[in-house]
């Protein structure tokens, strides 16, 4: 079946520092995939996504490629802000198929940003 | 804004107790869903529902079951809660126009003692 796995948490920043947060997947045909964050005592919130393979989303400065050739959508941010401190989630799912509209996420990543 | 409610953000239930946990959204979405929250497990799909009066089973349903009478509400119902049902539940919604974008409500954390 699909997953999707990402970097073991938490990750520490100080402010203006550069943010990754890795994210692969295995997948059984072509998903669209998506980044999503959820901010403290709130739900979560789609921050980006790309729907084939090769397309950058992005988002308040964050970024992710869908590379189809090593399945990873790693997130970036080149100057992150106390303000980014938050939950984010790995997510994909399928236009079609009786998968459609199911989202399967990562386990999650506790991003804490220090002024 | 779409907007996505749940009746509460905390509850305390007892083992054994039947448990309703309830989801509305406003914006006509004919898709909800309801997940759980685990520390280290991200989310996990219980049961989703593309219409009303339609169910379908996601990847941990046991111990649950759901109901939707009408478009815009979608329930949870926990038959006799168990310890290992304390999580965080999330609901969520996306219309058949874009179906990766769900939305989601703020949750309820739900304690079972």
């Amino acid at each position: 079946g699909d997953s999707v796995t990402q970097m073991e948490g938490p990750v520490t920043l100080s402010e203006e520092a550069f943010l990754t947060i890795n994210c692969t997947y295995t997948a059984t045909g072509y998903p669209s995939l998506f980044w999503y964050v959820q901010y403290p005592g709130e739900g979560l919130q789609l921050l980006l996504k790309a729907t084939k393979a090769d397309d950058k989303g992005s988002n308040k400065g964050f970024e992710a490629t869908y590379r189809k050739e090593t399945t990873s959508f790693h997130l970036e941010k080149g100057s992150v802000q106390v303000s980014d401190s938050a939950v984010y989630f790995c997510a994909l799912s399928y236009a079609g198929g009786t998968s459609y509209g199911k989202l399967t996420f990562g386990q999650g990543t506790i991003l804490t940003v220090h002024p | 804004d779409v907007k996505v409610t749940q009746s509460s953000r905390y509850l305390v239930k007892r083992t054994g107790e039947k448990v309703f946990l309830e989801c509305v959204q406003d914006m006509d979405h004919e898709n909800m869903f309801w997940y759980r929250q685990d520390p280290g497990l991200g989310l996990r799909l219980i049961y989703f529902s593309y219409d009303v009066k339609m169910k379908e089973k996601g990847d941990i349903p046991e111990g649950y079951s759901v109901s939707r009478e009408k478009k815009e509400r979608f329930s949870l119902i926990l038959e006799s809660a168990s310890t290992n049902q304390t999580s965080m539940y999330l609901c969520a919604s996306t219309p058949v126009g874009t179906p990766y974008e769900q939305y989601f409500g703020p949750g309820t954390r739900l304690t079972v003692t």
